[in-house]
């Protein structure tokens, strides 16, 4: 079946722009969570969804970071003003209700110049 | 602090020869632990999980983590690698609601 998919695959902006960065889930899978992955560094936690709502987003760096999931999956990380030290590969990875076992997507790669 | 540590950063080693990948994990995080394998150009993959149960997991394709309890390890192994094991590895463990990944191990597998 369909495994997680994110788009687009690279992004190349602009600092001070703003970017969208999506995930799409595999279905019927209710958490949803965003990583981001710096070079030479495991993937780091930002935010978790469960359905519709943000369980936890301790993990998001600032208030630059927004995350959406208007109709429990798709989800749309948000990203403002952006810095060059934003630039890393971010991570969507969903999971079944009650699992602990999380499926990756292949992660969008963000470069800001 | 919750953390999961990764002792090396990069293992070289000959084809067929065997290897081991370490792992420590904080005894605050939780005792569900991943390992995560990441092909060149690819997503992360789960390799094998321990949840419960025997302390020896094992993957489909040889490779095999112990849990240590009290040596708060988890250690990956391979008697015997193949150039196609060539990957970035990520050991993990669960902490409430999300994973924690180590910093990872790339291996190298020498011809």
């Amino acid at each position: 079946g369909a495994g997680v998919s994110q788009t687009p695959s690279n992004k190349v902006t602009e600092k001070g722009k703003y970017v969208e960065l999506r995930c799409d889930p595999i279905s019927g899978h209710t958490a949803l969570y965003w990583y981001r992955q710096s070079l030479g560094q495991g993937p780091e936690f930002l935010i978790y969804f469960q359905g519709t709502g943000a369980a936890d987003d301790s993990g998001l760096p600032n208030d630059r970071f927004f995350a959406v999931r208007p109709e429990g999956s798709v989800s749309t990380l948000k990203i403002q003003r952006t810095e060059r030290g934003d630039s890393a590969v971010y991570l969507c990875a969903s999971s079944p209700t009650g699992s602990h076992e999380q499926f990756f997507g292949p992660g969008t790669r963000l470069t800001v110049l | 602090a919750q953390s999961v540590t990764q002792l090396d950063s990069q293992v070289p080693v000959f084809e067929e020869a065997p290897v081991e990948l370490r792992c420590n994990y904080s005894s605050s995080v939780s005792v569900y632990l991943f390992w995560y394998v990441q092909y060149p150009n690819q997503g992360l993959q789960l390799l094998l999980k321990y949840l419960s149960g025997s302390t020896l997991v094992e993957s489909i394709n040889g490779f095999e983590a112990e849990f240590n309890k009290s040596q708060t390890s988890f250690h990956l192994r391979k008697p015997s690698v193949h150039i196609s094991d060539t990957a970035e590895y990520f050991c993990a463990a669960w902490a409430g609601d999300k994973i924690i990944f180590g910093k990872g191990t790339r291996l190298h597998i020498l011809p």
